[in-house]
């Protein structure tokens, strides 16, 4: 079975100061590893993913993520928050499997606030 | 490219009745089909998976015979809720997936509200 656990489900930064979202995954075999962001009343996008090539992984808006499986860590980073960064972001994992399935299994989430 | 569509994005009906919401890759073939719910403030729970031309595989605590879902093309599945009453009222969302070019990597639908009254 996979899990994901997000640590703060409420994280408030500055406009201009580093953003760190917390995940920890829970896999029995390897995993992908998901970030998502929601805005209000709307469906997911795929910020990045990381699928066993590098470790460090680089999406889009400026974040990135980096594997680590000692810790069983991935957590997301963006050196510089933007206003318009503020939303939902969720982790997800799901496992490494060929054909049918691959199965998400999602975070809790975290509500990320930018302020002035 | 990978663009999934939703329809309704909003709904309201009376308890009782049953509303239908409708998922499709508008770009490329989806060979599978995923159905979410989510509630206020909180995450995704899958609700089932659907691969197209065969019935679909429910999680556990999920109703089949009041979440009936359908994918019958490649380009189109659809979640009827059937007597819909007011605890089904969630946002719903689907995701598809194609296992060839794209890999395995799921594009979100825009989510559908459901409000029953």
């Amino acid at each position: 079975a996979q899990s994901v656990t997000q640590l703060g489900s409420h994280v408030s930064v500055s406009e201009g100061a580093l953003v760190l979202l917390r995940c920890n995954y829970s896999s029995s075999v390897p995993p992908y590893l998901f970030w998502y962001v929601q805005y209000p009343n709307q469906g997911l996008q795929l910020l990045l993913k990381y699928t066993s090539a590098a470790t460090l992984v680089k999406g889009i808006n400026g974040f990135e993520a980096e594997f680590k499986k000692s810790e069983t860590s991935f957590h997301l980073t963006k050196p510089s928050a933007h206003m318009s960064d503020a939303a939902e972001y969720f982790c997800a994992v799901s496992d490494i499997v060929t054909g049918g399935g691959n199965k998400l299994t999602f975070g809790t989430g975290t509500q990320l606030k930018v302020e002035l | 490219g990978a663009v999934v569509s939703q329809h309704p994005s909003r709904v309201i009906c009376k308890s009782g009745t049953s509303v239908k919401i409708e998922c499709r890759s508008l770009d490329f073939q989806a060979t599978t089909m995923f159905w979410y719910r989510q509630f206020p403030k909180q995450s995704l729970m899958l609700m089932a998976t659907s691969n197209e031309g065969s019935k679909a595989t429910y999680e556990q605590g999920v109703e089949k015979d009041k979440f009936l879902i359908n994918h019958a093309s490649l380009t189109l599945s659809t979640l009827t809720v059937t007597s819909a009453h007011p605890e089904d009222s969630s946002f719903y969302i689907c995701s598809a997936r194609d296992g060839g070019v794209m890999g395995n990597e799921q594009f979100f639908g825009p989510g559908t509200r459901l409000t029953v009254l």
